[in-house]
């Protein structure tokens, strides 16, 4: 049972042209959903996180949206840039819990 | 610098040996975990740690064993490696802070064969 889910494998985008990756999550007992962004034979780096008690976090090109009724959450990237060709993961957890749930990521391509 | 280390980077080693999988973090975390990954397939947490003399088995069922002597060290042992375990190894770490998630380490691709 996949407690979070990201449907598409992968997505081709123009540069300068915005990136949206989504994500959906079924527990709603999660509180934090977190964005990594990971390059091939390298560990997933931290992007951009968000709580539950808002529903929009913006830092730079990136902002994550959260939709609770939905159980969804996406990523806008703008304007995108070939150095973001990557595979984007989300992550959830709960407070207290210390681990997190990972989606099966989004492969991004960004096309000069 | 505050980081999180893993060595080596890749290995291919032969059915039945022993092998050990390093990291070490320098942040002074004392939450660690090891994820395994395999390509197009999500991260599944097979060890995690919360403290010294504390590890636990995560989700995915793994022959690995795990050791956390010193707050800093989480080796992961394999006592016969199979071809099953070909894998990418994901060794990662957290101060508990949940909006700061995990600092992961580069990876280990491991290959068995």
């Amino acid at each position: 049972d996949q407690q979070v889910k990201q449907n598409s494998p992968s997505l081709s985008v123009q540069e300068g042209r915005i990136s949206i990756l989504n994500c959906d999550y079924t527990n709603s007992m999660f509180d934090y959903f977190l964005w990594y962004k990971k390059y091939p034979a390298e560990g997933p780096t931290f992007l951009i996180s968000i709580s539950s008690i808002k529903d929009k976090n913006e830092d730079g090109r990136f902002t994550v949206f959260l939709n609770k009724s939905a159980k969804h959450l996406s990523l806008h990237i703008v304007p995108s840039q070939p150095g973001d060709s990557a595979v984007y993961f989300c992550a959830a957890t709960t407070s207290g819990t210390y681990k997190y749930i990972f989606g099966t990521g989004t492969r991004l391509k960004v096309l000069a | 610098e505050a980081d999180i280390y893993q060595t080596p980077r890749y290995l291919v080693i032969g059915t039945g040996k022993k092998i050990t999988l390093e990291c070490s973090q320098t942040m002074g975390h004392d939450k660690m975990y090891w994820y395994q990954q395999d390509p197009g397939m999500e991260l599944h947490l097979i060890h995690y740690s919360y403290g010294v003399n504390s590890t636990e088995k995560g989700d995915l069922s793994s022959e690995s064993t795990v050791s956390r002597i010193r707050t800093e060290h989480f080796p992961l042992t394999l006592e016969s490696a199979r071809p099953s375990h070909t894998s990418q190894y994901l060794c990662a770490s957290s101060s508990g802070t949940p909006v700061y998630g995990y600092t992961f380490g580069s990876g280990t691709r491991l290959t068995v064969v």
